[in-house]
Parts: C-alpha cells; structure tokens; sequence
C-alpha cells in the first residue's frame, strides 16, 4: 500500500522566514501529489497539485512544490511566511492503481508574528 | 455555490446510541469519501464510494458504515458510537470526468463527534 512521509510534525518560525515541508511517498509508478491546507478550525482546501508536466508546481498564496521522482518527493516551500500562513499542512499522493489519494499525518505549522 | 457540507457540525452523544453524520454535494460528483482526523495521526480514509451504490472500506472502517442510494449524499453511520470514535470527521467529494482521470477533492466544514 501507499505510504506518505511528513518528517516535521511541528515547525516554527518568524515572520519572513523562509519555509521547505518535506513530503515522501512509497509508489514507484505515476502519481498525482497535493498539498492540502487547513487553517485553524476550517476544512482541507488545495495549495497545489502535481499531475504531469513541469515538475515545479506553483500554488496559490506564494505557496509552491517541486516533485522530484528520483528521490520519490514533493516537498512544499515558500520564500516568505506570513503569520496568516499559521495552520496544519498535508500532503497526500494518489497512485496509478487507487481511486482516492493516501494522506500524510500532517505538519503544523506556527509563524510568530 | 459548489460546496459539500455536513451536518451536525458538532455533536456530542454516549456509547452505543446509533447516530448519522450527513453529507451533501452539489458539484455532481461521483466521488465521495469520509475521512478521520486525529493528532498526530493525520487523515485517515473510512469508506469511499465510487458511485451510487458502490462502497469499499478504506483504512479503518470498523464501527462505521455507509450508504450511496443518491449521488449527492453520503451519510457515514455510526451504529454503536463508542470512545474510540471520538474524532474530528470529514467527507470529500470529486469529480470523476469522462476517460476516469482524477481531480482533487473538495472537503466539508468538517464533524467534531464526541462520544461519552
């Protein structure tokens, strides 16, 4: 089965830090990849996703993601962290062979104004 | 405007009193799922549905059950809440277009079920 890595559970920073979230998966084959937002007492919303094509995703909120096969990752950055960007970020991958994609456990992310 | 929601949005209740959380999408799309949220253990798939009247388990469906007699509701039941099932739940849905690629999903607000 699938699995998703989300090494930092818990991350810091002060405002106009610059910010990487790492995000490894299992599947060798084709892969769609997400990143998945949720602020403080909301729902899930999509950063940005990775289906084919430049490997570089650009998302919205300055927020973007660089799929790297070969070392089977898709980790989340940003130049610049704002204190609204305080919230719990999941990746989540969805295999060639899975109907619905497998979630990592999350990374809670505090920006200190 | 498109959207899924749930209801209750919060719901406290006691062991074994049979309880149903619904979810609604107006986007007519024919995947749907629900989904648990817990600290430090991130989302995790109860069932999906593929379409009306297809249902398979994700990764812990035990205590839970589901229906798809429509394509814009999946309610998740709780036959017998217990503790264990306290949690925050979520139902998604996407769209599932000609040639069967897929999309991302839209999640609801969200349930918080608290189960005494």
């Amino acid at each position: 089965a699938q699995s998703v890595s989300q090494h930092n559970h818990h991350v810091i920073l002060s405002e106009a830090a610059s910010l990487e979230l790492g995000c490894n998966y299992s599947y060798g084959g084709t892969v769609n990849l997400f990143w998945y937002v949720q602020y403080p007492g909301q729902h899930l919303q999509l950063l940005l996703k990775y289906f084919s094509g430049d490997p570089l995703v650009k998302g919205i909120k300055g927020f973007e993601a660089e799929f790297i096969k070969s070392k089977f990752s898709f980790n989340l950055r940003k130049p610049s962290v704002q204190w609204s960007d305080t919230a719990e970020y999941f990746c989540a991958v969805r295999d060639g062979g899975s109907y619905i994609p497998t979630f990592g456990r999350g990374t809670s992310l505090i920006v200190h104004p | 405007e498109a959207q899924v929601t749930q209801n209750p949005r919060y719901l406290i209740t006691v062991t074994g009193k049979k309880l149903t959380v619904t979810c609604s999408q107006n986007m007519n799309h024919e995947y749907m799922s629900w989904y648990r949220q817990d600290p430090g253990l991130g989302l995790r798939q109860i069932y999906y549905s593929m379409n009306v009247e297809v249902t398979d388990k994700g990764d812990v469906p035990e205590g839970y059950k589901v229906s798809r007699k429509e394509k814009r509701n999946f309610p998740l039941i709780l036959e017998s809440p217990s503790p264990n099932q306290t949690s925050l739940y979520f139902c998604a849905s996407s769209l599932s277009p000609p040639g069967g690629s897929y999309n991302e999903q839209f999640f609801g607000p969200g349930t918080r079920l608290t189960v005494l």
